[in-house]
């Protein structure tokens, strides 16, 4: 079935830092959602993509649709304790239709330490 | 309601044993997913309602799974004869009509621990 692969597993910063994290997937999206997980809780939609190169900002996070369409980015500028959490990428199954299941990756496990 | 939510927060069963989860989605969201994430790992479909139907149960991982949900709100995921492999948190999520783009809203999961 379809995978999405997310790197790295998990990460270690220190607050201030700057943050990346990838997807990548050997099929095609046509949208990319990144989700933010807390402890204890169910993840959070944080940024939708709909177009291949498009960039786009919340805040202190940025997030592109990779120009192939296999992949996408998120970046986290100036890390905040509240940043803690699983950060997972998510895609619409293939197969034509537009309703349904989201597939998600494996999820990038952010610990940031004051 | 305000948002989706999931009871009970915590179970706790014995091998061997039934469970019943529950969800209640949004109000007036059609779509409800039910997901499954084990330790350190990520999110496992089991399972997609439109409605009152499951177009999409795919994700079911054996015959102890089933849900149903009524009145195309609340929804009920039981496990029959519970494994310890069945350890894990049980998410819930809706959507309002089930775009996939649009994303969906979790709830926070029930986490079933079976001893």
């Amino acid at each position: 079935g379809q995978q999405l692969n997310q790197s790295p597993q998990s990460m270690f910063i220190q607050e201030g830092e700057d943050v990346s994290m990838n997807c990548t997937s050997s099929s095609i999206f046509n949208t990319w959602l990144w989700y933010k997980q807390d402890p204890g809780e169910g993840p959070v939609l944080l940024i939708a993509l709909y177009k291949a190169g498009e960039l786009t900002s919340n805040g202190r996070l940025t997030a592109q649709f990779g120009i192939t369409r296999k992949d996408s980015f998120l970046n986290i500028s100036a890390s905040i304790p509240s940043d803690v959490g699983i950060y997972f990428c998510a895609g619409p199954n293939a197969g034509g239709t537009s309703y349904g299941k989201l597939t998600f990756g494996q999820g990038t496990i952010l610990t940031v330490h004051p | 309601g305000a948002g989706v939510s999931q009871s009970p927060s915590n179970k706790v069963t014995e091998k061997g044993k039934d469970v019943e989860l529950r969800c209640d989605p949004i109000s007036g969201h059609t779509a409800l997913y039910w997901y499954r994430q084990s330790l350190g790992q990520g999110l496992e479909f089991l399972i997609y309602f439109q409605g009152n139907s499951a177009p999409d149960k795919s994700g079911l991982p054996s015959d102890r799974f089933s849900a149903e949900r009524t009145g195309g709100s609340v929804s009920t995921l039981t496990i029959q004869r519970t494994q310890q492999e069945d350890s894990a948190v049980y998410l819930c999520a809706s959507s309002l009509v089930g775009l996939q783009t649009n994303g969906y809203t979790f709830g926070s999961g029930t986490r079933l621990t079976v001893v």
